[in-house]
Protein backbone atom coordinates (compact mmCIF):
# COMPACT_ATOMS: atom_id res chain seq x y z
CA UNK A 1 0.00 0.00 0.00
CA UNK A 2 1.27 3.36 -0.87
CA UNK A 3 0.25 6.64 1.57
CA UNK A 4 0.50 10.69 0.68
CA UNK A 5 1.19 12.60 3.87
CA UNK A 6 0.82 16.47 3.97
CA UNK A 7 1.33 17.35 7.44
CA UNK A 8 0.20 20.72 7.77
CA UNK A 9 -3.73 21.25 6.75
CA UNK A 10 -3.61 24.74 6.98
CA UNK A 11 -0.41 27.43 6.54
CA UNK A 12 -1.17 31.29 7.08
CA UNK A 13 1.07 33.30 5.07
CA UNK A 14 1.88 37.02 4.70
CA UNK A 15 1.64 38.54 1.20
CA UNK A 16 4.82 38.24 -0.67
CA UNK A 17 6.62 35.77 2.13
CA UNK A 18 8.31 32.80 1.42
CA UNK A 19 5.94 29.51 1.90
CA UNK A 20 6.94 26.23 1.74
CA UNK A 21 4.16 23.26 2.03
CA UNK A 22 5.29 20.02 3.07
CA UNK A 23 4.37 16.66 1.11
CA UNK A 24 6.01 13.13 2.19
CA UNK A 25 5.04 9.71 0.59
CA UNK A 26 5.15 5.72 1.08
CA UNK A 27 5.65 3.11 -1.93
CA UNK A 28 7.16 0.00 -2.46
CA UNK A 29 7.46 0.71 -5.93
CA UNK A 30 9.35 3.76 -8.16
CA UNK A 31 6.55 6.54 -8.14
CA UNK A 32 5.42 9.84 -10.17
CA UNK A 33 5.14 12.46 -7.91
CA UNK A 34 2.62 16.13 -8.62
CA UNK A 35 1.12 19.25 -6.85
CA UNK A 36 -2.18 19.82 -7.71
CA UNK A 37 -4.23 22.97 -6.68
CA UNK A 38 -7.99 23.66 -6.11
CA UNK A 39 -9.07 27.39 -6.09
CA UNK A 40 -12.19 28.13 -4.29
CA UNK A 41 -15.52 26.45 -5.52
CA UNK A 42 -12.93 24.83 -8.22
CA UNK A 43 -11.58 21.68 -9.33
CA UNK A 44 -8.28 20.65 -9.13
CA UNK A 45 -5.59 21.50 -12.00
CA UNK A 46 -2.08 19.53 -12.13
CA UNK A 47 0.56 22.88 -10.26
CA UNK A 48 3.56 20.61 -11.19
CA UNK A 49 4.64 16.81 -11.74
CA UNK A 50 7.91 14.83 -11.40
CA UNK A 51 8.23 12.08 -13.84
CA UNK A 52 12.18 11.92 -13.98
CA UNK A 53 15.46 13.72 -14.91
CA UNK A 54 15.82 17.05 -12.86
CA UNK A 55 14.52 16.55 -9.17
CA UNK A 56 13.31 20.07 -9.03
CA UNK A 57 10.31 21.06 -10.98
CA UNK A 58 8.71 24.29 -11.66
CA UNK A 59 5.43 25.87 -12.78
CA UNK A 60 4.50 28.92 -14.88
CA UNK A 61 3.21 30.96 -11.81
CA UNK A 62 6.23 31.05 -10.09
CA UNK A 63 5.98 27.34 -7.82
CA UNK A 64 8.53 24.84 -7.61
CA UNK A 65 8.89 21.49 -5.79
CA UNK A 66 12.26 19.23 -5.47
CA UNK A 67 11.77 15.49 -5.24
CA UNK A 68 13.94 14.23 -2.73
CA UNK A 69 14.04 10.28 -3.05
CA UNK A 70 16.35 9.81 -0.12
CA UNK A 71 14.23 11.43 2.54
CA UNK A 72 10.68 10.71 0.02
CA UNK A 73 9.48 13.91 0.29
CA UNK A 74 8.26 16.33 -2.13
CA UNK A 75 8.00 19.82 -0.76
CA UNK A 76 6.47 22.59 -2.63
CA UNK A 77 8.14 26.38 -2.11
CA UNK A 78 7.27 29.54 -3.69
CA UNK A 79 9.68 32.93 -2.55
CA UNK A 80 6.66 35.36 -2.81
CA UNK A 81 3.30 34.51 -2.51
CA UNK A 82 0.38 36.45 -3.62
CA UNK A 83 -3.24 36.65 -2.84
CA UNK A 84 -4.33 35.32 -6.08
CA UNK A 85 -2.47 31.74 -4.49
CA UNK A 86 -4.77 31.42 -1.97
CA UNK A 87 -6.36 27.53 -2.34
CA UNK A 88 -5.94 24.67 -1.00
CA UNK A 89 -3.05 22.13 -1.96
CA UNK A 90 -2.87 18.60 -2.56
CA UNK A 91 0.28 16.27 -3.02
CA UNK A 92 -0.21 12.94 -4.92
CA UNK A 93 1.32 10.19 -6.44
CA UNK A 94 1.30 7.36 -9.08
CA UNK A 95 2.85 4.34 -9.50
CA UNK A 96 4.74 4.16 -13.15
CA UNK A 97 3.06 3.33 -15.92
CA UNK A 98 -0.64 4.19 -13.81
CA UNK A 99 -2.36 7.09 -13.86
CA UNK A 100 -4.54 6.23 -10.87
CA UNK A 101 -3.84 8.79 -7.97
CA UNK A 102 -3.09 8.36 -4.05
CA UNK A 103 -3.58 11.91 -2.90
CA UNK A 104 -2.68 13.17 0.68
CA UNK A 105 -5.35 15.39 2.64
CA UNK A 106 -4.88 18.68 0.90
CA UNK A 107 -2.66 22.34 2.88
CA UNK A 108 -5.44 25.16 2.77
CA UNK A 109 -2.98 27.67 2.20
CA UNK A 110 -4.13 31.49 3.44
CA UNK A 111 -2.52 34.65 2.12
CA UNK A 112 -2.37 37.38 4.96
CA UNK A 113 -2.73 41.06 3.85
CA UNK B 1 -13.07 22.48 -25.96
CA UNK B 2 -15.39 22.42 -22.93
CA UNK B 3 -12.76 19.86 -20.90
CA UNK B 4 -14.82 18.12 -18.36
CA UNK B 5 -18.09 18.69 -17.94
CA UNK B 6 -20.43 17.19 -14.11
CA UNK B 7 -23.92 17.70 -14.07
CA UNK B 8 -25.76 17.93 -11.80
CA UNK B 9 -23.42 20.48 -9.85
CA UNK B 10 -26.18 20.02 -6.76
CA UNK B 11 -28.14 17.49 -5.47
CA UNK B 12 -29.89 16.15 -2.33
CA UNK B 13 -31.02 12.51 -1.86
CA UNK B 14 -33.10 10.77 0.22
CA UNK B 15 -31.80 7.45 2.20
CA UNK B 16 -32.03 4.74 -0.57
CA UNK B 17 -32.76 6.74 -3.53
CA UNK B 18 -30.53 5.84 -6.77
CA UNK B 19 -29.06 8.20 -9.15
CA UNK B 20 -26.46 9.00 -11.84
CA UNK B 21 -23.80 11.16 -11.95
CA UNK B 22 -23.16 12.75 -15.48
CA UNK B 23 -19.10 13.26 -16.63
CA UNK B 24 -18.20 13.72 -20.02
CA UNK B 25 -15.27 15.04 -21.46
CA UNK B 26 -14.23 16.13 -25.15
CA UNK B 27 -10.83 15.40 -25.65
CA UNK B 28 -10.41 12.33 -26.50
CA UNK B 29 -8.95 11.07 -23.77
CA UNK B 30 -8.90 7.51 -22.99
CA UNK B 31 -8.33 7.64 -19.05
CA UNK B 32 -11.22 8.82 -17.30
CA UNK B 33 -11.40 8.20 -12.98
CA UNK B 34 -13.96 9.52 -9.90
CA UNK B 35 -13.03 10.71 -6.85
CA UNK B 36 -15.00 11.19 -3.84
CA UNK B 37 -13.48 14.32 -2.11
CA UNK B 38 -13.99 14.51 2.10
CA UNK B 39 -13.10 16.73 4.96
CA UNK B 40 -9.50 16.12 6.15
CA UNK B 41 -9.30 13.07 3.66
CA UNK B 42 -8.48 14.57 0.11
CA UNK B 43 -9.59 12.65 -2.40
CA UNK B 44 -9.86 9.03 -3.03
CA UNK B 45 -10.35 6.60 -5.79
CA UNK B 46 -13.94 5.48 -6.59
CA UNK B 47 -13.53 3.81 -10.62
CA UNK B 48 -11.41 4.12 -13.19
CA UNK B 49 -11.30 3.33 -16.58
CA UNK B 50 -8.78 3.08 -19.25
CA UNK B 51 -10.78 2.91 -22.45
CA UNK B 52 -14.60 2.09 -23.47
CA UNK B 53 -15.28 -0.87 -22.17
CA UNK B 54 -12.85 -0.85 -19.52
CA UNK B 55 -13.54 -0.24 -15.72
CA UNK B 56 -12.11 -1.03 -12.72
CA UNK B 57 -12.25 0.08 -8.88
CA UNK B 58 -10.53 2.24 -7.06
CA UNK B 59 -10.06 2.53 -4.02
CA UNK B 60 -13.61 2.77 -2.39
CA UNK B 61 -15.84 1.35 -4.72
CA UNK B 62 -18.80 -0.13 -2.45
CA UNK B 63 -22.08 1.69 -3.15
CA UNK B 64 -20.60 2.94 -7.06
CA UNK B 65 -21.36 1.40 -10.31
CA UNK B 66 -20.11 2.30 -13.49
CA UNK B 67 -20.28 1.52 -16.87
CA UNK B 68 -18.04 3.29 -20.18
CA UNK B 69 -19.69 2.92 -23.63
CA UNK B 70 -18.15 5.90 -25.19
CA UNK B 71 -15.11 7.39 -24.81
CA UNK B 72 -16.27 10.92 -23.31
CA UNK B 73 -18.76 9.65 -21.01
CA UNK B 74 -18.49 8.08 -17.88
CA UNK B 75 -21.74 8.09 -15.71
CA UNK B 76 -21.59 7.25 -11.86
CA UNK B 77 -24.22 5.31 -10.36
CA UNK B 78 -25.52 5.51 -6.64
CA UNK B 79 -27.51 2.30 -6.38
CA UNK B 80 -29.29 2.94 -2.76
CA UNK B 81 -28.03 6.17 -1.32
CA UNK B 82 -26.55 6.10 2.16
CA UNK B 83 -25.83 9.07 4.48
CA UNK B 84 -22.04 8.01 4.05
CA UNK B 85 -21.86 9.00 0.49
CA UNK B 86 -22.44 12.71 1.39
CA UNK B 87 -19.37 13.89 -0.79
CA UNK B 88 -18.19 16.15 -3.73
CA UNK B 89 -17.53 14.15 -6.09
CA UNK B 90 -15.08 15.15 -8.88
CA UNK B 91 -14.54 12.92 -12.65
CA UNK B 92 -10.97 14.09 -13.88
CA UNK B 93 -10.03 12.28 -17.38
CA UNK B 94 -6.28 12.51 -19.27
CA UNK B 95 -4.37 10.85 -22.51
CA UNK B 96 -3.07 7.38 -21.26
CA UNK B 97 0.25 7.97 -20.21
CA UNK B 98 0.11 11.59 -19.97
CA UNK B 99 -0.10 11.87 -16.19
CA UNK B 100 -1.74 14.98 -16.50
CA UNK B 101 -5.65 15.08 -15.26
CA UNK B 102 -8.07 17.38 -15.79
CA UNK B 103 -10.95 17.57 -13.40
CA UNK B 104 -14.30 18.34 -13.73
CA UNK B 105 -15.96 21.08 -10.88
CA UNK B 106 -17.51 18.77 -9.16
CA UNK B 107 -21.08 17.78 -7.55
CA UNK B 108 -21.62 18.54 -4.16
CA UNK B 109 -24.27 15.49 -3.12
CA UNK B 110 -26.14 14.92 0.36
CA UNK B 111 -27.94 12.22 1.59
CA UNK B 112 -30.30 12.83 4.27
Amino acid sequence: AQSVTQLDSQVPVFEEAPVELRCNYSSSVSVYLFWYVQYPNQGLQLLLKYLSGSTLVKSINGFEAEFNKSQTSFHLRKPSVHISDTAEYFCAISNFGNEKLTFGTGTRLTIIP
Amino acid sequence: NAGVTQTPKFQVLKTGQSMTLQCAQDMNHEYMSWYRQDPGMGLRLIHYSVGAGITDQGEVPNGYNVSRSTTEDFPLRLLSAAPSQTSVYFCASSHDRSYEQYFGPGTRLTVT
